[in-house]
């Protein structure tokens, strides 16, 4: 596609309950990062994906976070047993490679809720 | 670990001014840093890439310059308009960690007619 794109742009949850956010990258970029943003503290790393596999998870806040990308494109974050302070805008970007060479492009964002 | 700070936190200027926003990094060893903008409610945008062989890069109104050796970034944005109001982040990487960016807080620019 034209961009990076993201869904839902908005989701509402029950503290307790699993979600799972969407990435579709730029068609034919291999690299691929899930960020997140609060208010409290900014723009955070949470993981990227070289084609399939993560060879960065250090930015997963705990184990109730996981992330997964397929056929080297669209990947999913599945966060379980939301809690409050998983309240924040998910960013997914994607670049054409993770090396020497790095633009990352930005999609709109998932603005999660867990109330 | 690549710590960036962005001054100022804030600005606000009249149309047509010239203006500098400052990115600075502790750890210097970057392949790239990315200078991007965000609007209320919506995704980064990205201004310009500058690579550590650079020294600057030119868009437009805007121009970025890298100082790799004193860890320091930044962003020269000529005859501003209030379309331009907006908040500018920095992110770079760090050489032992390709990939992911390291941001800094931002700079929320208003610019008033």
């Amino acid at each position: 596609g034209a961009g990076v794109s993201q869904s839902p742009s908005n989701k509402v949850t029950e503290k307790g309950k699993d979600v799972e956010l969407r990435c579709d990258p730029i068609s034919g970029h291999t690299a691929l990062y899930w960020y997140r943003q609060s208010l409290g503290q900014g723009l955070e790393f949470l993981i990227y994906f070289q084609g399939n596999s993560a060879p960065d998870k250090s930015g997963l806040p705990s184990d109730r976070f996981s992330a997964e990308r397929t056929g080297g494109s669209v990947s999913t974050l599945t966060i379980q047993r939301t809690q409050q302070e998983d309240s924040a805008v998910y960013l997914c970007a994607s670049s054409w490679t993770s090396g020497a060479y790095n633009e990352q492009f930005f999609g709109p964002g998932t603005r999660l809720t867990v109330l | 670990k690549q710590e960036v700070t962005q001054i100022p936190a804030a600005l606000s200027v009249p149309e047509g001014e010239n203006l500098v926003l400052n990115c600075s990094f502790t750890d210097s060893a970057i392949y790239n840093l990315q200078w991007f903008r965000q609007d209320p409610g919506k995704g980064l945008t990205s201004l310009l890439l500058i690579q550590s062989s650079q020294r600057e890069q030119t868009s437009g109104r805007l121009n970025a310059s890298l100082d790799k050796s004193s860890g320091r970034s930044t962003l020269y944005i000529a005859a501003s308009q209030p379309g331009d109001s907006a908040t500018y982040l920095c992110g770079c990487d760090r050489g032992s960690t390709l990939g992911r960016l390291y941001f800094g807080r931002g700079t929320q620019l208003t610019v008033w007619p």
